[in-house]
């Protein structure tokens, strides 16, 4: 069975920095893209980025421009995992924060297997 | 960036109703556009891709249709498991991937 496990909370200062994981299953990790996306309170869904794997040493990485510059998309294909990092965290960075694959190939881009998201608290 | 629009943002309706959601894009996407639903707490699920195919395990009374830039999802008979959020999203680009703002379904 296809699984996407992140953590379930994390809560941290303004300033602050972190990286939470995506960590894949029951699936071939580096055949398909991981994609983020966030939901902040009471509001609706936004692309934050994806990332591709592939069978070779670099990945493909690519940003909306609301969040270019402002998180850093990683993965760690050994272990399956990506990761979503921030250097300084702002109040306004509070949400959930989902993962979510996506098939690779000119018909994909859609999220076909959600993780169950990661709620990201900032707050002095 | 290509904008996509949804209405209405709520819709009540009655168990049984047929329901109908409209997505707009601010540019034409072929086909290239996904349904969601979200209920509250939990993570969205995949219900329609490539504008009218079901994805696997989904209900039958889901459908959608469209291309170009109008699109529509419709639950042919809504059952009291279908009030949730449904959202649209283009991936008519791989480097700009959008969603819609919502339809919130509830109950009239």
């Amino acid at each position: 069975e296809v699984q996407l496990v992140q953590p379930g909370a994390e809560v941290k200062k303004p300033g602050e920095s972190l990286t939470f994981s995506c960590k894949g299953s029951g699936y071939s990790f580096t055949n398909y893209w991981i994609g983020w996306v966030r939901q902040m309170p009471g509001k609706g869904l936004e692309w934050v980025g994806m990332l591709y794997l592939g069978d070779s040493d670099t990945s493909d990485i690519r940003y909306s421009p609301s969040f270019q510059g402002q998180v850093t998309i990683s993965a760690d294909k050994s272990i399956n995992t990506a990761y979503l990092h921030w250097s300084s965290l702002k109040a306004s960075d509070t949400a959930i924060y989902y993962c979510a694959r996506l098939p690779a190939g000119d018909d994909g881009g859609y999220f076909d297997w959600w993780g169950q998201g990661t709620l990201v608290t900032v707050s002095s | 960036d290509i904008q996509m629009t949804q209405s209405p943002s709520t819709l009540s309706a009655s168990v049984g109703d047929r329901v109908t959601i409209a997505c707009r894009a601010s540019q034409s996407i072929n086909s290239w556009l996904a349904w969601y639903q979200q209920k509250p707490g939990k993570a969205p699920k995949l219900l329609i891709y490539k504008a009218s195919s079901l994805e696997s395990g989904v209900p039958s009374r889901f459908s959608g249709s469209g291309s170009g830039t109008e699109f529509t999802l419709t639950i042919s008979s809504l059952q009291p498991d279908d009030f949730a959020t449904y959202y649209c999203q283009q991936y008519n680009s791989y480097s700009l991937l959008s969603f819609g703002g919502g339809t919130k379904v509830e109950v009239k």
